[in-house]
């Protein structure tokens, strides 16, 4: 299995409240992604990042911030936690991307255990 | 805008039955596809990944198939056992990005 560890496993928090998330490899795969999964939304893309210090927004991004100042680390940041915020988070990792031809690369990605976040 | 669907939603067969998964996409152009499974509370489990260039990818009982043309892919299960209940996601990557787009998984229950 890839080396890949979520923090807190699970967390309550109220709403207002900031929270941060993290993700850590030991891979050192370039690519980081968050995504969250809900009951009849399936898991859909939070923000990625595609080096040091470079992100970029996913579908659901509105609410969130990351921050990616390592290779291992990636941070996923709710600045004031709402009820509909309440998700299973997941980190995922991958090592190679497209080519700049558009040609396909290999890019599998590999998911961490998740983080059950509940907003009150 | 890529959409994935997955069908049926739930399936349930008997121990050692051979069973086929469906996943379905609407944008044909896409680079790759990987399949996952995911165990109730637990992360997600990449199985196979097939290029946009390859029809087929196969791993022990497990064999996936790609048909960009058609938007469809499978993934069939050999001598279906107890343990292989969970549920199966299929994912695509379109476009000159790397975010994969996920279809919404079919149930797996094993009957032993």
């Amino acid at each position: 299995d890839a080396g890949i560890t979520q923090s807190p496993r699970h967390k309550v928090t109220e709403t207002g409240t900031p929270v941060t998330l993290r993700c850590h490899q030991t891979e050192n795969h370039r690519y980081m992604y968050w995504y969250r999964q809900d009951p009849g939304h399936g898991l859909r893309l939070i923000h990625y990042s595609y080096g040091v210090k470079d992100t970029d927004k996913g579908e659901v991004s509105d609410g969130y911030s990351v921050s990616r100042s390592k290779t291992e680390d990636f941070l996923l940041t709710l600045e004031s936690a709402t009820s509909s915020q309440t998700s299973v988070y997941f980190c995922a990792i991958s090592e190679s991307s497209l080519s700049r031809n558009g040609l396909a690369g290999d890019n599998e990605q590999f998911f961490g255990p998740g983080t059950r976040l509940t907003v009150l | 805008k890529q959409e994935v669907t997955q069908i049926p939603a739930a399936l349930s067969v008997p121990e050692g039955e051979n069973l086929v998964l469906n996943c379905s996409f609407t944008d044909s152009a896409i680079y790759n596809l990987q399949w996952f499974r995911q165990d109730p509370g637990k992360g997600l489990t990449s199985l196979l990944l097939i290029q946009s260039s390859q029809r087929e990818q196969t791993s022990g009982r497990l064999n996936a198939s790609l048909d960009k043309s058609s938007g469809r892919s499978t993934l069939y299960i050999a001598a279906s056992q107890p343990g292989d209940s969970a549920t199966y996601l299929c994912a695509v990557i379109g476009g000159a990005t790397n975010k994969l787009i996920f279809g919404t998984g079919t149930l797996l229950a094993v009957q032993p």
